[in-house]
């Protein structure tokens, strides 16, 4: 059973561009949720997807939005970068209507983005 | 953005002692989660605590849903060197969906001595 998968590993940008990075949800999952995680900090929310629309929001700017497809699949992006944009983002699917236990967000490893 | 307060912030431990970790709020949340964090890699759900008051274990590990449902503890016991890494606390909020968004604690880094 493929867990969440990520892509790419590993970013380097510099400031001003802008990138998009892509989650494939755990197989049966339906939401996916995106985070990002500064160094030496706990995971925040960006936002959430289901039925491809942004279901909620935390408290990011519009620079960071997000899509999702018929699949599942999900991706973020995020404009004009800034040096603080430098993080791991994570990507978290779960399913929707599952019993207590089943709708928890499992995790993916995440992409690394480097902002110079 | 909004964190959970967890403490302590990091802990050196001896190969088989127990550790405690703990995570306050100050608003209530409908769902603790604790996950474990390894370098390059994701959380990785460890227990998820659904009821206040409730106490669930998942081997070595246990952790309690506070009555007040704005803290929560984790307890480790008999630590192994396998048990290094990051902790870290999440709530889920009392209102909106039941999936939505996770609040999480800064997090507490665990390195285990052999």
């Amino acid at each position: 059973d493929a867990g969440v998968t990520q892509s790419p590993t590993h970013l380097i940008k510099t400031r001003g561009q802008q990138v998009t990075l892509r989650c494939s949800p755990k197989s049966g999952h339906d939401t996916v949720s995106w985070y990002q995680q500064a160094l030496g900090q706990g995971p925040q929310f960006i936002f959430q997807y289901y039925e491809e629309e942004e279901r909620q929001r935390g408290n990011f700017p519009d620079r960071f939005s997000g899509h999702q497809f018929p699949n599942y699949s999900s991706e973020l992006n995020v404009n004009a970068l800034l040096l603080g944009d430098s993080a791991l983002y994570l990507c978290a699917s779960s399913l929707a209507l599952g019993l207590a236990g089943e709708n928890e967000q499992f995790f993916g490893p995440g992409t690394r983005l480097t902002v110079l | 953005g909004q964190q959970l307060n967890q403490s302590p912030q990091s802990m050196f431990i001896q190969e088989g002692e127990d550790v405690s970790m703990n995570c306050t709020s100050s608003s209530i949340f409908n769902t603790w989660l604790w996950y474990k964090q390894e370098p390059g890699e994701g959380p990785v759900l460890l227990i998820a605590l659904y009821k206040a008051g409730e106490l669930t274990s998942n081997g070595r590990l246990t952790a309690q849903f506070g009555i007040t449902r704005k803290d929560s503890f984790l307890n480790i016991s008999a630590s192994i060197p396998s048990d290094v890494g990051i902790y870290f606390c999440a709530g889920r909020g009392a209102g909106g969906t039941s999936y939505g968004k996770l609040t999480f604690g800064q997090g507490t880094i665990l390195t285990v001595h052999p």
